[in-house]
């Protein structure tokens, strides 16, 4: 079965640091999503990505945060300065053709867990 | 707002009984609502969705259910087994994204 696969499955950084969280998308879906849950907590929508660009984002993206698709099959996620806050695992997820399906129906991967100091 | 309720937070049953577990959302153009199952340190997995223009699906024992004039729908597990034990989250398909429910914790005791 197809599978979203994100790398590293763990990272631990110091507060103000760069960090690329990377994930390769199931390869003929074309949507791209980035959710984030902090321990305990909910799943929360952070960006959706279709057609090179950023469709959807939440007000929890900010500046500090941004995505890019450098290759055809690569997604990643950057979060420029880390803050304590963004302690939580961070999970990537793909969909394929909404016109087909009817429906965002996403693939989860297996999550980064980012741990700030 | 973008807003799904989910009720229990927490649900604690007997080995072969029922669970029903509830949410609630905000936008009636919402079309698409899946279930997902989370065990610990795990990625969300779906385990049923519906669409609008059904009221129910059913998958072995597994059932969801769909009001859209009250904008809620249900999960309900029949015959519940240890292995049913995980979180569950509820979403509704705003827009581009999926919004979750907080979870429930279901807990089956044997």
């Amino acid at each position: 079965e197809p599978e979203v696969t994100q790398t590293p499955s763990h990272q631990v950084t110091q507060m103000g640091q760069e960090v690329i969280l990377r994930c390769v998308p199931i390869s003929n879906h074309l949507y791209f999503y980035w959710y984030r849950q902090i321990l305990g907590q909910k799943v929360e929508f952070l960006v959706s990505f279709y057609n090179n660009e950023i469709s959807e984002k939440s007000e929890i993206f900010d500046d500090q945060f941004s995505v890019e698709r450098p290759d055809g099959s690569n997604f990643t996620l950057k979060i420029r300065s880390t803050k304590l806050e963004d302690s939580a695992m961070y999970f990537c997820a793909s969909s394929g053709d909404r016109l087909a399906s009817g429906a965002n129906v996403l693939t989860f991967g297996a999550g980064s867990r980012l741990t700030v100091l | 707002g973008e807003n799904v309720e989910q009720h229990p937070s927490t649900l604690s049953v007997q080995e072969g009984d029922s669970a029903v577990i509830k949410c609630t959302y905000s936008d009636s153009a919402s079309n698409y609502f899946p279930w997902y199952k989370q065990e610990l340190g795990k990625r969300p997995q779906l385990i049923i969705d519906i669409r609008s223009n059904v009221g129910e699906k059913k998958d072995q024992r597994i059932a969801v259910t769909l009001n859209k004039t009250a904008k809620h729908f249900s999960l309900h597990i029949t015959e519940t087994q240890p292995e049913d034990s995980a979180v569950y989250f509820c979403a509704a398909e705003y827009g581009n994204k999926l919004v979750f429910g907080a979870g429930t914790i279901l807990r089956v005791k044997s």
